[in-house]
Order: C-alpha cells, then sequence, then structure tokens
C-alpha cells in the first residue's frame, strides 16, 4: 500500500517562528516529493519539489528529504500569519499521479 | 510555475441536470491531466488521470458513466457530470503536469440542488 503520512495538527507557531512539518512515506520506491499549500476554500498551490536526499532552499522555505528514513520535511521560516494554511505532502512512487497525505493545518499566531 | 485554469469557478445547478467542467493549461502542453474532488474539511481525492488522445483511468469507486472525462487536445480537459445529484456537490480541481511536477487549477464549487 503506497501511502504518506502526515499529523494532522493544528500546528500553532508563534509570529516569526519556525515552522516545521513532518510527513513520512510507506514505500522506498517513490522518488519525488512535493509541498503543496492550501488556503481555505482554494486549490493546492506548489511550493517545493524535492527530489535527492538532502536539504533544498527556496526563500523562508527548506524542504527535507531522507530516504534512507523515508521522511520528508518542510522548514518554514519567519513564519507570517499569512503563512497559514493546509500544507499538503506529496510522493510519485514513479508514476504518473501523486499520493498525498492528508495535510497538516498551519496556523500562525500574532 | 506553470498555469492551469478551470471554467466555470463555480456552479448551481439542479438535480437531473449536466454539468461540464473545462480544464486548460494555458501556458504549457499536458499529455497528462487528473481531477480530483475535495469535500468540505477532507483530502483530495483523486478521481481520475486524464490522457490526451486516450480514454480515461478512473481511479476504483468512482462511475466513468457518470463522471465523463474527455482529453482532446494538450491543453485542454473536460470533466461532464452526468445526471447530478446533491451528492456531486464538491470542489472539483483539475491539475496538469508539466514534467515531474503538477499544477492545480483554481478549482470547480459545484452546487446541486
Amino acid at each position: 500500500q503506497k501511502e504518506v503520512e502526515q499529523n494532522s495538527g493544528p500546528l500553532s507557531v508563534p509570529e516569526g517562528a519556525i515552522a516545521s512539518l513532518n510527513c513520512t512515506y510507506s514505500d522506498r520506491g517513490s522518488q519525488s516529493f512535493f509541498w503543496y499549500r492550501q488556503y481555505s476554500g482554494k486549490s493546492p498551490e506548489l511550493i517545493m519539489s524535492i527530489y535527492s536526499n538532502g536539504d533544498k532552499e527556496d526563500g523562508r522555505f527548506t524542504a527535507q528529504l531522507n530516504k534512507a528514513s523515508q521522511y520528508v520535511s518542510l522548514l518554514i521560516r519567519d513564519s507570517q500569519p499569512s503563512d497559514s494554511a493546509t500544507y499538503l505532502c506529496a510522493g510519485d512512487y514513479n508514476t504518473d499521479k501523486l499520493i498525498f497525505g492528508t495535510g497538516t493545518r498551519l496556523q500562525v499566531f500574532p | 510555475g506553470a498555469v492551469v485554469s478551470q471554467h466555470p469557478s463555480w456552479v448551481i445547478c439542479k438535480s437531473g441536470t449536466s454539468v461540464k467542467i473545462e480544464c486548460r493549461s494555458l501556458d504549457f502542453q499536458a499529455t497528462t491531466m487528473f481531477w480530483y474532488r475535495q469535500f468540505p474539511k477532507q483530502s483530495l481525492m483523486l478521481m481520475a488521470t486524464s490522457n490526451e488522445g486516450s480514454k480515461a483511468t478512473y481511479e476504483q469507486g468512482v462511475e466513468k458513466d457518470k463522471f465523463l472525462i474527455n482529453h482532446a487536445s494538450l491543453t485542454l480537459s473536460t470533466l461532464t457530470v452526468t445526471s447530478a445529484h446533491p451528492e456531486d456537490s464538491s470542489f472539483y480541481i483539475c491539475s496538469a503536469r508539466q514534467g515531474d511536477e503538477q499544477f492545480f487549477g483554481p478549482g470547480t464549487r459545484l452546487t446541486v440542488l
């Protein structure tokens, strides 16, 4: 069974703090991982893709992939209230389609 | 990132009617598009994979005769909800694949009265 698991949250962090979002996956076969942000009532927006072990940074976002531990994470530095959303982790398991986690709701409070 | 549009953004229809939703990739060609459905406070649910020039592949439990998918060109896929009923009311979202990444359209909110 191909699965991607996330803690549903909510994860509450104060403004300016680092938010750490985590995701595990069940099968080593997945090569590519993606983080999407979904605001309430809106569609998902791709914020990070990561394909190899290690860290990938883009602005305030850092994605981390550890294939040996089957673990993907997203760090958001200097969290802002506008970052409050549901964050979806997805893996492709070397297929066309994505397997999504259920999402982690992040709340950034002023 | 790539841009995907959907039309209409919302639709209200009477029970028993059919509704067509369009998904377009605006600045790239997409041989593969996907249709999802999302109920309030629930996860995305993949309904089907739409491949240009061939029949769509439906996920288990999705009625192919009720949700008709046509992917007639490299930039357009359509989803038709036939004989819609109130339980079909949901947020329908398409996505298109460019390289290894999927980009989502803004979604269509369907309300069936």
